[in-house]
């Protein structure tokens, strides 16, 4: 079956870095995706990895190794604005989208 | 980036009338939308996958016949909760893909309290 793993919840301290694991098992793969998403708004596109590696993008960064069935965020700098939940998809052979359930991440100043 | 608007933001209702929530994608044309809901504190749903000319598939457990869905343009799907119940109380949310990179772009969600 399909599947995305990813912790429930993360605290971290306003300034320090966060790393979000995820790690995957689809029928088929055509990226990895990472969304933001703060309570009672719409989620929020912040990467996309169908390639094996890091991207970098301002002080969020995500990786993917499509071998290992892995991918995790990193936030660097972290914000107070920073607190939300961040979701992880796969996208299957069917170029349909397959969400975890999400990783509450709380900023403690 | 693309973006996609849905209409009511959000709507009150009696239980057993029924409410239409409107999906468009405002400058790119999207032959598939896709249609979430989600519980608090929990993660997105799919409901179903609207499809622009013929029928919209649904998911398991979903009935189709209690959630409307109808692509009737390239641009515009609708989501019509027949009628609803307190149990249908949620945030729907749709979301269309973009062909060039497969990202998807979503609406801003539709917040349903049936009383």
């Amino acid at each position: 079956g399909q599947n995305i793993d990813q912790p429930t919840e993360m605290t971290a301290t306003e300034g320090a870095i966060v790393q979000i694991n995820c790690t995957y098992q689809t029928s088929g793969f055509n990226g990895l995706f990472w969304y933001q998403q703060h309570a009672g708004e719409a989620p929020t596109f912040l990467s996309y990895n169908v390639l094996d590696g890091l991207e970098e993008k301002g002080r969020f960064s995500s990786f993917l190794s499509r071998s290992k069935g892995y991918s995790y965020l990193l936030l660097k700098e972290l914000q107070m604005k920073d607190s939300a939940s961040y979701l992880c998809a796969a996208m299957d052979s069917n170029y349909q989208l397959i969400w975890g359930a999400g990783t509450k991440l709380i900023i403690k100043p | 980036g693309a973006v996609v608007s849905q209409h009511p933001s959000w709507v009150i209702c009696k239980s057993g009338t029924s409410v239409k929530i409107e999906c468009r994608s405002l400058d790119f044309q999207a032959t598939t939308m896709f249609w979430y809901r989600q519980f608090p504190k929990q993660s997105l749903m799919l409901m179903a996958t609207s499809n622009e000319g013929s029928k919209a598939t649904y998911e398991q457990g979903v009935e189709k016949d209690k959630f409307l869905i109808n692509h009737a343009s390239l641009t515009l799907s609708t989501l019509t909760v027949t009628s609803a119940h307190p149990e249908d109380s949620s945030f729907y949310i749709c979301s269309a893909p973009l062909r060039e990179n497969n990202e998807q772009f979503f609406g801003p969600g539709t917040r349903l309290t049936v009383l």
